[in-house]
């Protein structure tokens, strides 16, 4: 059973700092992973979906890295705005199965 | 824009009374997600449908929980005699063939 883990729960950090957010998962048979932003009583916003043959998947400011071995991804913010200041979930999809296993997100807040 | 929408955004009921939410996906998408979400939590995985063929259900989705998908188009989930419990917010989601899966807003349902 894929099990997925974020850990810290909450980060704040200065504006226009580079920052890194984690994500693990235990069963490394994995089909992709994606990353998605929340709001505050909102729905999810899809931000970067990194396939199991894939290392990384650039957007913008973002960028998402994959390691099944090691049963980890992060998602590397640069220079970080207010405008950032949400929930950040990562969800892993396993082979042969189109249910999405969540982690429990990170809350990041970006001081001006 | 035509991204995935749902309806009612928020519903109070009183316990044991019964509720349906709608779910419009994108007009091209094969497959459609529900998940539901308590505060502080990732989503959890409901059901999901490929076409109008009810493919999985969690143990989550109680026999007081259906959903159907008629002629391959929009959902619907109805909850009959709600409980404090099924308090969440209820998130819809598609994808074509299984990829990368769009989110909607999410109903919020209180039941009180």
């Amino acid at each position: 059973k894929q099990e997925v883990t974020q850990i810290p729960a909450a980060l704040s950090v200065p504006e226009g700092e580079n920052l890194v957010l984690n994500c693990s998962f235990t069963d490394s048979a994995i089909y992709n992973l994606q990353w998605f932003r929340q709001d505050p009583g909102k729905g999810l916003t899809s931000l970067l979906l990194i396939q199991s043959s894939q290392r990384e998947q650039t957007s913008g400011r973002l960028n998402a890295s994959l390691d099944k071995s090691s049963g980890r991804s992060t998602l590397y913010i640069a220079a970080s705005q207010p405008g950032d200041s949400a929930t950040y979930l990562c969800a892993a999809q396993n082979f042969g199965n189109e249910k999405l296993t969540f982690g429990t997100g990170t809350r990041l807040t970006i001081i001006p | 824009d035509t991204g995935v929408s749902q309806d009612p955004r928020h519903k109070i009921t009183k316990r044991g009374q019964n509720v349906t939410f709608r779910c419009d996906p994108i007009s091209e998408h094969n497959r459609l997600y529900w998940y539901r979400q308590t505060l502080g939590q990732g989503p959890e995985f409901l059901t999901y449908f490929q076409n109008e063929a009810q493919l999985e259900k969690s143990r989550l989705l109680s026999d007081r929980f259906s959903a159907e998908r008629p002629k391959g188009s929009f959902s619907t989930l109805e909850i009959q005699r709600t409980e404090q419990g099924d308090s969440a917010m209820y998130l819809c989601a598609s994808s074509l063939n299984g990829y990368e899966q769009y989110f909607g807003p999410g109903t919020r349902l209180t039941v009180t």
